[in-house]
């Protein structure tokens, strides 16, 4: 049973550059959440992807942008790379729009230079 | 503005000692307290809590939530090298289930 699987795993980028994170769901589950992890720091929140719709969205800028594809799998976008999003990149799955526990997979580490 | 604070920092403790672990929460229509494992990468769930009082237990690690005082704790027994990891802790609201994270609690467990 495969778990939420992420990829690149690592990626550097330069400044104003955009980049593109990609998330596929555990088998089953057909929520994606995507969260932003600082070093140091808990996980914040991003948005919240369901039937291919932005359901929940946290305190971030425009230039985070996301999408769901029928197949539940999902796409984060970030413009315009500034050196503070140099983070390790989140994406967590789970059941429905309910109290389901998140299962998260091993992230992508985004370097901004 | 939601909030979620963790105590201590961080903690070291030797092989077979107890430890506790702090988790309090600000949360607008608050539904659950997760706690989860972080080693390398992807955190791992521990335990979801909804109820306040009842403990829930797996193995060596047991929580409790107080939703009176709007906290939890997470013990963890016998502590093992294994053991060594961040702890977070998160609250969900009643709308979908966002999670709000605690900075989290770094556990070292010498040998």
């Amino acid at each position: 049973d495969a778990g939420v699987t992420q990829s690149p795993t690592h990626l550097i980028k330069t400044r104003g550059q955009q980049v593109t994170l990609r998330c596929s769901p555990k088998s089953g589950h057909d929520t994606v959440s995507w969260y932003q992890q600082a070093l140091g720091q808990g996980p914040q929140f991003i948005f919240q992807y369901y039937e291919e719709e932005e359901r929940q969205r946290g305190n971030f800028p425009d230039r985070f942008s996301g999408h769901q594809f029928p197949n539940y799998s999902s796409e984060l976008n970030v413009n315009a790379l500034l050196l503070g999003d140099s983070a390790l990149y989140l994406c967590a799955s789970s059941v429905g729009q309910g109290n389901s526990p998140l299962h998260f997979g091993n992230g992508t580490r985004l370097t901004v230079t | 503005e939601d909030k979620v604070v963790q105590s201590p920092l961080s903690l070291v403790v030797h092989e077979g000692d107890t430890v506790t672990l702090n988790c309090s929460y600000e949360v607008t229509n608050f539904r659950s307290l997760l706690w989860y494992k972080q080693e390398k990468k992807a955190p791992t769930f521990l335990f979801m809590l909804t109820s306040s009082g009842i403990e829930k237990k797996s193995g060596r690690l047991s929580s409790i939530l107080d939703k009176k005082e709007l906290f939890s704790i997470l013990n963890i027994t016998a502590t093992q090298t294994g053991d060594s990891a961040v702890y977070l802790c998160a609250a969900s609201a009643r709308a979908g289930n966002m999670l709000t994270f605690g900075g989290g609690t770094r556990l070292m467990v010498k040998p």
